[in-house]
This record gives structure tokens, C-alpha cells and sequence, in this order.
């Protein structure tokens, strides 16, 4: 069974101190391991895709990177607006579907 | 057209009630989902229809029925549900192909706010 398990649970961060997400996983064959940001109420947001590992992706103040057991999402100089929660997912070879981890509560204060 | 829509935003519903949540994408995606999000929660995945066939079923209880009229549409029939049944319902959709999957991932609806009186 797929698992995913992602750490800290919440961080608060003052504006402009750069940190870091975790997201752990274990699957049967990884198809693909995805990271979402969702506003409370809303529907989960796609940043990004990550395959094979040593591969990293980045979007304005966000940059992925996946090995082999975990991924890392990290946020430089974060911004008030890059509150949200970020979801990790992974989709493995055996079904079509996403299994998500717990999430990260991110709060960016002023 | 790269959304999913979902309708109605927010539903109040009794325990002897049949409702349905309605689900629309125009993407040309041949996988719809639904998940289930309870607060402070991950979405937990419900059901999977590939083809518009019903291809994963997460052991939901029958009081939720999923239908797949076409390629576009997905519904979610509910009927005797409980106040636990309250939350966040979200549907997705993907596209078939790694390459699309790999640079566009699912696409998710902002959700219905189901709640059960």
C-alpha cells in the first residue's frame, strides 16, 4: 500500500526566512510524485510533477526536488501570500490515482 | 478550458434527503475522480471512472453512487446520508498519456461544502 507521510504539520515563517517541507514516501513502482498548494475551501492547486530522482522543478519562490525516499519543497524568501497548505501525492504504477500525505500548513507572517 | 467545474458550491442536506454533486470538464480527460476532504484533512480518494467506467472504488458506503453519463460529466449521487458524511467534495480529472500527467498533473475542482442536518 502506497503511503505518504509529509512533516512539519504546520510552520509558521517570518516574511523572507526561507524553509523547508518534507514528504516521505513509500510506493510500489513511483509513476509520478505531485506537490499541491491548497487555500482553505478550495480545490487543491498543481505545482508541480517530479519523476526520477535528482530531478528539481521550480516556480517563482518554490523549488521541488525528489531522491528516491523523499522530496523536498523549498521556499525561498516566502511572502504573505504563499500561505496555504502544500500536498504531496504519489501515483505508482499500479492504479490511477493520487494518494496524498497529510499536508503542510504553511502561515507567512508580515 | 482548463477547469473543473463543480456544482453547487455549498449544500444543506437532511438525513432522508437525495441530492447529487455535478462535475464538468472540457479537457478532452478520460479519468474523473472523486475525493472526499474532511477538515484540517488530505483528500481521500472515493472513486476512479476511466472510459466512463467505474475502474476504483475505495469500499465507499452505497449511500454515495457515482455516475458517468459521458466524457465531460461526473456525478455523485447521495442519499440517506449521515452528519459524518460532512465535508469537502472535490472532484478531479487527469489526462491519459505520461507526458500530459508528468506537466499538468490532476486538475481539481474548488469542491462542494456538504453539510448533513
Amino acid at each position: 500500500e502506497d503511503q505518504v507521510t509529509q512533516s512539519p504539520e504546520a510552520l509558521r515563517l517570518q516574511e523572507g526566512e526561507s524553509s523547508s517541507l518534507n514528504c516521505s514516501y513509500t510506493v510500489s513502482g513511483l509513476r509520478g510524485l505531485f506537490w499541491y498548494r491548497q487555500d482553505p475551501g478550495k480545490g487543491p492547486e498543481f505545482l508541480f510533477t517530479l519523476y526520477s530522482a535528482g530531478e528539481e522543478k521550480e516556480k517563482e519562490r518554490l523549488k521541488a526536488t525528489l531522491t528516491k525516499k523523499e522530496s523536498f519543497l523549498h521556499i525561498t524568501a516566502p511572502k504573505p501570500e504563499d500561505s496555504a497548505t502544500y500536498l504531496c501525492a504519489v501515483q505508482s504504477a499500479a492504479g490511477n490515482k493520487l494518494t496524498f500525505g497529510g499536508g503542510t500548513r504553511v502561515l507567512v507572517k508580515p | 478550458d482548463t477547469e473543473v467545474t463543480q456544482t453547487p458550491k455549498h449544500l444543506v442536506m437532511g438525513m432522508t434527503n437525495k441530492k447529487s454533486l455535478k462535475c464538468e470538464q472540457h479537457m478532452g480527460h478520460r479519468a474523473m475522480y472523486w475525493y472526499k476532504q474532511k477538515a484540517k484533512k488530505p483528500p481521500e480518494l472515493m472513486f476512479v471512472y476511466s472510459y466512463e467506467k467505474l475502474s476504483i472504488n475505495e469500499s465507499v458506503p452505497s449511500r454515495f453512487s457515482p455516475e458517468c453519463p459521458n466524457s465531460s460529466l461526473l456525478n455523485l449521487h447521495l442519499h440517506a446520508l449521515q452528519p459524518e458524511d460532512s465535508a469537502l467534495y472535490l472532484c478531479a480529472s487527469s489526462p491519459r498519456g505520461t507526458e500530459l500527467t508528468y506537466n499538468y498533473g490532476y486538475t481539481f475542482g474548488s469542491g462542494t461544502r456538504l453539510t448533513v442536518v
